[in-house]
């Protein structure tokens, strides 16, 4: 079975301030790994991914994420933040079966 | 905006009401799926559909009743919910219908209220 824990359930951050948000995962087998992003009111939209190949991925807005296998991580990091990712951050990994959800981390943004 | 329609956007019913949920996907993906999501909370899987059969079903109560007329439609048919069942129903859907390894398109959701 695959799970994925995020420990960063809430986090509030000043602008232009860096932003990491913790993403651990147990599976055994070929893992794909997703990050998406949820603004208020808006639907679920993926940020970045990583199946494979060089292990730092960029994805949209800024984001990016490494893949280190021996700590069976994926933090999703953004070097300044802006009031705008204000948002709702989904770790989710996926293989053979159906993508397993984390809890999801709360970010807010002050101006 | 995102590729995945569903409709309504809202929608309030009683306990004894019968409606139906719309997804709608025109990108030729083999797998949709249903999902419960409460506020805060991350997505939980309902029903999964590959190449329009149904291939999971998360123990998900009879009262939902979900359909798969044709490769780019998907239904959820609602009767005699119960207010725990208030939330946002996300569709989903992916590229592969078999591995569910690609990433997933979501829909904006339709956000239930049981009177």
């Amino acid at each position: 079975a695959q799970s994925v824990s995020q420990h960063n359930h809430h986090v509030i951050l000043s602008e232009a301030a860096s932003l990491e948000l913790g993403c651990n995962y147990s599976y055994g087998g070929t893992v794909n790994l997703f990050w998406y992003v949820q603004y208020p009111g808006q639907h679920l939209q993926l940020l970045l991914k990583y199946f494979s190949g060089d292990p730092l991925v960029k994805g949209i807005k800024g984001f990016e994420a490494e893949f280190i296998k021996s700590k069976f991580s994926f933090n999703l990091r953004k070097p300044s933040v802006q009031w705008s990712d204000t948002a709702e951050y989904f770790c989710a990994v996926g293989g053979s079966y159906i993508p397993t959800f984390g809890r999801g981390t709360s970010l807010i943004v002050h101006p | 905006d995102t590729e995945v329609t569903q409709t309504p956007k809202h929608l309030v019913m009683g306990m004894t009401n019968k409606k139906s949920l719309k997804c709608e996907q025109h990108m030729g993906h083999r797998a949709m799926y249903w999902y419960k999501q409460k506020a805060k909370k991350p997505p939980e899987l309902m029903f999964v559909y590959s190449y329009e059969k149904l291939s999971i079903n998360e123990s998900v109560p009879s009262r939902f009743s979900p359909e798969c007329p044709n490769s780019s439609l998907l239904n959820l048919h609602l009767h005699a919910l119960q207010p725990e069942d208030s939330a946002l129903y996300l569709c989903a859907s992916s590229q592969d219908g078999g591995a569910h390894n690609q990433p997933q398109h979501f829909g904006d959701g339709t956000r239930l209220s049981i009177l």
